[in-house]
C-alpha cells in the first residue's frame, strides 16, 4: 500500500521568511496530493491540494509543486506570519477517498 | 451550517467497555470517513462510507464497527475497548460535486482514552 514520508517533524523560521516542507510517496498510482492545516485542539483544515497532472498550484502565500517521476511533493510558505504556526500534514491518495497522512510537521513562526 | 459535529469531545473508557462516537454532517454530503491520529503517526483512516448503507475498511479496521443508516450520520463503535484504542479520533465528509467537490471536511475530534 501507499506510504507517505514527510520532512522535517519540526520547523522553526522567523516571521517574513519562508518555509518549505517536503514529501514522498511510494504508489505511482496516486493521484490527489492534499496539504491540511492543524490547529491546536481542531480538526486538519485543507489548504491546498494538486492532483498528478499539474506540476505547480499557488494561492497567495501558498504554493504545491509536485515531481511525479521523484514521487516528491512540496509545501511553500512565504512571508510567514505567527498566524501560520501549526501541524502541517500532507496526503497522498488515488481516489480523493482513502487518503494516506504523512506524519506531519510543526511550524513555528517567531515574531 | 455546521458542518462536520462530533460527540463527545472527550471520553475515558475502561478496558473492555463500548461506546459509540457520533459524527453528523449537514452539508449533504455521500462520503464519511473515520480516522485516528495517534502522535507521531500521521492520521489513519478506520472505515469510511459512500453512502447511505455502503461501508468498508480503511487501513486500521479492527476492533471498530460502522454502519451508515442516513445520509447525514456515520457512528463509530467500539465494541470492547482495549488501551491500543485511546487516540485522537476525528470523522471527515465529502462530497464530488460543486467548487469545493473532493475536499474532505474534518470534524473537531473525540479524544478518547482507554485505561
Amino acid at each position: 500500500g501507499e506510504n507517505v514520508e514527510q520532512h522535517p517533524s519540526t520547523l522553526s523560521v522567523q516571521e517574513g521568511d519562508s518555509a518549505v516542507i517536503k514529501c514522498t510517496y511510494s504508489d505511482s498510482a496516486s493521484n490527489y496530493f492534499p496539504w491540511y492545516k492543524q490547529e491546536l485542539g481542531k480538526g486538519p483544515q485543507l489548504i491546498i491540494d494538486i492532483r498528478s497532472n499539474v506540476g505547480e498550484k499557488k494561492d497567495q502565500r501558498i504554493a504545491v509543486t509536485l515531481n511525479k517521476t521523484a514521487k516528491h511533493f512540496s509545501l511553500h510558505i512565504t512571508e510567514t506570519q505567527p498566524e501560520d504556526s501549526a501541524v502541517y500534514f500532507c496526503a497522498a491518495s488515488i481516489d480523493f477517498q482513502k487518503l494516506v497522512f504523512g506524519t506531519g510537521t510543526r511550524l513555528l513562526v517567531s515574531p | 451550517n455546521a458542518g462536520v459535529t462530533q460527540t463527545p469531545k472527550f471520553q475515558v473508557l475502561k478496558t473492555g467497555q463500548s461506546m459509540t462516537l457520533q459524527c453528523a454532517q449537514d452539508m449533504n454530503h455521500e462520503y464519511m470517513s473515520w480516522y485516528r491520529q495517534d502522535p507521531g503517526m500521521g492520521l489513519r483512516l478506520i472505515h469510511y462510507s459512500v453512502g447511505a448503507g455502503i461501508t468498508d475498511q480503511g487501513e486500521v479496521p479492527n476492533g471498530y464497527n460502522v454502519s451508515r443508516s442516513t445520509t447525514e450520520d456515520f457512528p463509530l463503535r467500539l465494541l470492547s475497548a482495549a488501551p491500543s484504542q485511546t487516540s485522537v479520533y476525528f470523522c471527515a465528509s465529502r462530497t464530488t460535486a460543486g467548487p469545493k467537490g473532493n475536499e474532505q471536511f474534518f470534524g473537531p475530534g473525540t479524544r478518547l482514552t482507554v485505561l
